[in-house]
């Protein structure tokens, strides 16, 4: 199962409300979980379950779909939200990740 | 709470393995993932050891890597052969469990550089 992140980059202001979407090849119910990545880190869990917020996770990181088509939120961002954000399903092996989505300072 | 070693430099066609240690909780009743990420690249799954010993493998490495735990189940191990200049890489470990309302890689360890060159 392929999936496909939009925008591959994305520039934004601190306090902007920002929209990444993951694109499925074919359905995967809500098997799907988004993560953040800072260089030289190891991926953080946001999102799992399509929109169930991982513990810890500020709300202001939303997610949202089913089926093929689905969304992370970002409602105000914060400094430390610029980072790499990756989509991935876990509906079927081989899991497979989203190719990333740069978040850059505006 | 998962910590990986093992990682270092070696030539092609030379074999690796990979440690990741479980603290603080033992994979039984969890399955156990390896994801990779290439230099500058995004991430890719590599394997899952699932909770009744069953094995995953990305094609990209299936025939060449073995995934495996110690009778313990603390410890996951990633047995690379036969490796490639493709396979540099750091190497992260996750515990892939059921959550609430799905399923879940978390934690994820800190991560350990392969590098695979002349």
């Amino acid at each position: 199962i392929q999936l496909t992140q939009s925008p591959s980059s994305l520039s934004a202001s601190v306090g902007d409300r920002v929209t990444i979407t993951c694109r499925a090849s074919q359905g995967i119910s809500s098997d799907l979980a988004w993560f953040q990545q800072k260089p030289g880190r190891a991926p953080k869990l946001l999102i799992y379950a399509a929109s169930t917020l991982q513990s810890g996770v500020p709300s202001r990181f939303s997610g949202s779909g089913s089926g093929t088509d689905f969304t992370l939120t970002i409602s105000s961002l914060q400094p430390e939200d610029f980072a790499t954000y990756y989509c991935q399903q876990l509906n079927s092996f081989p899991i497979t990740f989203g190719q990333g989505t740069r978040l850059e300072i505006k | 709470q998962l910590l990986e070693s093992g990682g270092h430099l070696v030539q092609p066609g030379e074999s690796l393995r990979l440690s990741c240690a479980a603290s603080g909780f033992t994979f039984s009743g969890y399955a156990m993932s390896w994801v990779r990420q290439a230099p500058g690249r995004g991430l890719e799954w590599v394997s899952t050891l699932g909770t009744t010993g069953g094995t995953y493998y990305a094609d990209s490495v299936k025939g060449r890597f073995t995934v495996s735990s110690d009778r313990s189940r603390t410890t996951l191990y990633l047995q690379m052969n036969s490796l490639r200049g493709d396979d540099t890489a750091v190497y992260f470990c996750a515990k892939y469990s059921l959550g609430a309302s799905g399923r879940l890689f978390d934690p994820w360890g800190q991560g350990t550089l392969v590098t695979v060159s002349s």
